[in-house]
């Protein structure tokens, strides 16, 4: 069965440095989302991001954040300058017909911000 | 406002019983979905009800919606011990709810099916 593949599964950096959270959607999905999930907290929606631009974004996905799909398959979340509340599980996600309906999650990035 | 508040925070039966989660949520809606999460995993999707339903079902799930009450319930037939994980509501407010936001998640019910 089709899946999103998510790498790393762990990312460990200092405050201040730029992460890259790599993400290979399902290839037929057109609708790629990123979220986020702070340990005991819910999961908090990111971007959403279709036939190559954002199409929506919350208010945390300020300046520091960016998307990119930088070819046909890969989707990737850089955070430019990292911050110790960055601390999560990010989810790349995609869905195939609608945005915001029925959403494929990968297993996540635990991104540790020291 | 708390979008997608899901009640009990965690439920703990016999397998083979009925699990019965709840979710309520605040604005107006496209969709309502309900995802399952297993512990240090994706969230898996399980159904989607759209706002001009009511009722739908798909295996051992039964999903209601009341856009009256702003509320819907996921019931899990004849658990197994396989259902034991976090269930999370998550709506789709789109336009319709005041804003675009992707999809708005709530905390969750940890559910524990006893063998």
């Amino acid at each position: 069965e089709p899946e999103v593949t998510q790498t790393p599964s762990h990312q460990v950096t200092q405050m201040g440095q730029e992460v890259i959270l790599r993400c290979v959607p399902i290839s037929n999905h057109l609708y790629f989302y990123w979220y986020r999930q702070i340990l005991g907290q819910k999961v908090e929606f990111l971007v959403s991001f279709y036939n190559n631009e954002i199409s929506e974004k919350s208010e945390i996905f300020d300046d520091q954040f960016s998307v990119e799909r930088p070819d046909g398959s890969n989707f990737t979340l850089k955070i430019r300058s990292t911050k110790l509340e960055d601390s999560a599980m990010y989810f790349c996600a995609s869905s195939q017909g609608s945005t915001n309906e029925k959403l494929f999650f990968g297993s996540g990035t635990q991104l540790s911000v020291l | 406002s708390q979008q997608g508040e899901e009640d009990p925070q965690a439920l703990s039966i016999q397998e083979g019983e009925n699990a019965t989660m709840n979710c309520s949520y605040k604005t107006s809606i496209n969709n309502l979905q309900w995802y399952r999460q297993n512990s240090g995993r994706g969230l898996v999707h399980l159904i989607l009800i759209r706002s001009n339903e009511r009722e739908k079902h798909s295996g051992r799930l039964r999903v209601t919606l009341d856009t009256s009450k702003k509320s819907s319930s996921l019931l899990i037939t004849a658990s197994r011990a396989a259902d034991t994980a976090s269930y999370f509501c998550a709506t789709d407010a789109g336009w319709a709810g005041g804003g675009a936001d992707g999809l708005t998640f709530g905390k969750g019910t940890h559910l524990i099916i006893q063998p």
